[in-house]
């Protein structure tokens, strides 16, 4: 069936390092994917999104990347700060009407 | 910024009894959700509404589930009678126009807290 999933539940990395927190997916269907930043208390927020006809998207310090090939999605954050330190979520959407299906979360840990 | 608006924060309610959980979706979105996190776990869909009627919804979402938009501003979800495996978090999410061409993200509240004793 489907499901997007996760490699590392945490990732503990130094401030100023970067960062790369990845996804697998398994519905090769799947055409939009997105990556929120959950942050303790709150609300899954929006970071970067991306399409299935693209392969690399750039934000501010945030980049995706997708591999269709083997089902694989990656969010690298640059120069990771300790504001950056929260739960990230890959989703894919499926279906017709922007239902979303998420992935199990990684923490990420900044370190001074 | 606008904002998706979840009222109450924290919701405490004896098994058995009704709640009913409170959004304000951003003012000129079109499509309306409702997920639910339990403590640990990701993120699940519950329901999406659109155009006044429920549009797709999980197997979660059974008959104890309901959603209602009651006028032009409120989007609501009910449990009828509360389970002990209903507590969790409970978001709201709004997107703007479900055109299939233009992928457009969902905005998500802040959560409601559900505790179920």
């Amino acid at each position: 069936g489907e499901s997007v999933g996760l490699h590392l539940p945490t990732l503990s990395v130094q401030e100023g390092d970067n960062s790369i927190i990845n996804c697998a997916y398994s519905n090769s269907a799947s055409d939009y994917f997105i990556w929120y930043k959950q942050e303790s208390g709150k609300g899954p927020q929006f970071i970067i999104d991306i399409r299935s006809n693209m392969d690399k998207r750039q934000g501010q310090r945030v980049t995706v990347l997708l591999n269709k090939t083997v089902k694989h999605l990656s969010l690298q954050i640059a120069a990771t700060q300790p504001g950056d330190s929260a739960v990230y979520f890959c989703a894919e959407k499926a279906g017709g009407y922007n239902k979303l299906i998420f992935g199990a979360g990684t923490r990420l840990a900044v370190h001074p | 910024e606008p904002e998706v608006t979840q009222t109450p924060s924290h919701q405490v309610t004896q098994m058995g009894q009704e709640v009913i959980l409170r959004c304000v979706p951003i003012s000129n979105h079109l499509y309306f959700y409702w997920y639910r996190q339990i403590l640990g776990q990701k993120v699940e869909f519950l329901v999406s509404f659109y155009n006044n009627e429920i549009s797709e919804k999980s197997e979660i979402f059974d008959d104890q589930f309901s959603v209602e938009r009651p006028d032009g501003s409120n989007f609501t979800l009910k449990i009828r009678s509360t389970k002990l495996e209903d507590s969790a978090m409970y978001f709201c999410a709004s997107s703007a126009h479900p055109d299939r061409i233009v992928n457009t993200e969902a905005f998500f509240g802040q959560g409601t807290r559900l505790t179920v004793v």
